[in-house]
């Protein structure tokens, strides 16, 4: 299978523990996204990458979360001292985007995070 | 600022009737993205339409954008069960233009 995945599909912690996620997209694709999702909501922008650099990252999120992508291929996303908000579907994307748009946005299956 | 609105937040319909979702920003739009989600499923892109007031066909589904350029449409004929799902718009923007935004979403469910 070549599209995007991500590991683990399920995560279950108690708050206060550090977890983290891995995306690894379609190789060939350039960019890199994550999203946050809770129920009956539309993804939420939380970074992206364009290869290894972080090119934008939501002001929203907090300093306890931290993404990196250092090779340009695979990416993780870390989270720090979880909360119980932290509670969502962590959903990574990839694309072929270019300097003026974003492009066909190919997602993962998601990483399921509780935190109880 | 960003965001787009979609509207309505639900619709149910009988198979066989038309479903349409409209999606709106108040800032004029560089190009708008729609994706549709499964239950249980993650979003899939359906389209791109960049152009002022570009209509584009998938089979049963006819795609608009406005021609301000501010709002466009999803519209399904004679929906099927196979229709089910939320339907997502997302607008390019921010710092960057790699950055989308996705509106709320339509949830649609179809009765057979």
């Amino acid at each position: 299978d070549t599209g995007v995945s991500q590991d683990p599909r399920h995560k279950i912690t108690k708050r206060g523990q550090n977890v983290t996620f891995r995306c690894d997209p379609i190789s060939e694709h350039n960019r890199l996204y994550w999203y946050r999702q809770t129920l009956g909501q539309g993804p939420e922008f939380l970074t992206y990458f364009q290869n290894e650099a972080q090119l934008e990252k939501s002001r929203l999120l907090s300093d306890r979360f931290s993404a990196e992508r250092p090779k340009g291929s695979f990416s993780t996303l870390e989270i720090q001292r979880t909360e119980q908000g932290d509670s969502a579907m962590y959903l990574c994307a990839s694309s072929l985007g270019s300097r003026v748009e974003a492009g066909e946005l190919f997602f993962g299956e998601g990483s399921r995070l509780t935190v109880l | 600022g960003q965001q787009v609105m979609q509207i309505p937040q639900y619709q149910h319909v009988q198979e066989g009737e038309d479903f349409t979702t409209y999606c709106n920003s108040s800032t004029t739009l560089s190009n708008i993205q729609w994706y549709k989600q499964r239950p249980g499923g993650h979003p899939v892109f359906l389209i791109q339409l960049v152009k002022s007031g570009e209509v584009k066909k998938q089979k049963r589904l006819t795609f608009q954008f406005g021609e301000a350029k501010k709002n466009s449409s999803l519209h399904i004929t004679a929906t099927q069960t196979t229709d089910v799902g939320t339907y997502f718009c997302a607008r390019a923007g921010g710092t960057s233009y790699g950055k989308l935004t996705f509106g709320q979403g339509t949830i649609l469910t179809v009765h057979p």
